[in-house]
């Protein structure tokens, strides 16, 4: 199984900071990684797929990189509604497996 | 618009049964592989399976391989997920969620989740 390792499972910034998540899996698998929001008590939201790819409707200061075994997202500007929890997951090979988390919280 | 809403969620004892269902609207329904992800209280994600849009193939977490069977309907554009021999450990709210258009194995629609609690 690929093992993804985020990190940091948490940290903390203002409102305006630039963030940045990295995701590690234990083998390479190309670009196949997806980013999730998370905020409580409600359902994951798609942010990035393909390792770099926004998906439709969200904010252009979410950004992806990486392929092989690292990669990143970056919240380029923090806003208010950003606050969550945030998950990779490797979308190369059955079983699926998700990081860790990293949850974002306010400064 | 795309909608997925589960339902069947509750409390169980261990050793008992219980089945989810997930009914799909606002796209077609045969065309997507459907996955089921779980998240214990406090805890994050955890895949549990996924299907094919046509039941071509079926893929299971070791978790829960052999006590779980993830089925679908597409007459009625409802997914299932029946768990047998349930332990403590398969508490959680559980999520069915749709395969993306833009890149396979990921989720780009989501249900509200079920809460499935197993306890004596």
């Amino acid at each position: 199984d690929i093992q993804m390792t985020q990190s940091p499972s948490s940290v903390s910034a203002s409102v305006g900071d630039r963030v940045t998540i990295t995701c590690r899996a234990s083998q390479g698998i190309s670009s196949s990684l997806a980013w999730y929001q998370q905020k409580p008590g409600k359902a994951p939201k798609l942010l990035i797929y393909s390792a770099s790819s926004l998906q439709s409707g969200v904010p252009s200061r979410f950004s992806g990189s990486g392929s092989g075994t690292g990669f990143t997202l970056i919240i380029s500007s923090l806003q208010p509604e950003d606050f969550a929890t945030y998950y990779c997951q490797q979308a190369n090979s059955f079983p699926l497996t998700f990081g860790g988390g990293t949850e974002v919280e306010i400064k | 618009e795309v909608l997925l809403s589960e339902s069947g969620g509750g409390l169980v004892q261990p050793g008992g049964s219980l089945g989810l269902s997930c009914a799909a609207s606002g796209f077609s329904f045969s065309t997507y592989a459907m996955t089921w992800v779980r998240q214990a209280p406090g805890k994050g994600l955890e895949w549990v399976s996924t299907i094919g849009g046509r039941s071509e193939d079926t893929h299971y977490a070791d978790s829960v391989k052999g006590r779980f069977t993830m089925s679908r309907d597409n007459s009625k554009n409802t997914l299932y997920l029946q768990m047998n021999n349930l332990r403590v450990e398969d508490t959680a709210v559980y999520y069915c969620a749709k395969y993306s258009a833009g890149g396979s194995k990921t989720h780009d629609y989501w249900g509200q989740g079920t809460l499935v609690t197993v306890s004596s």
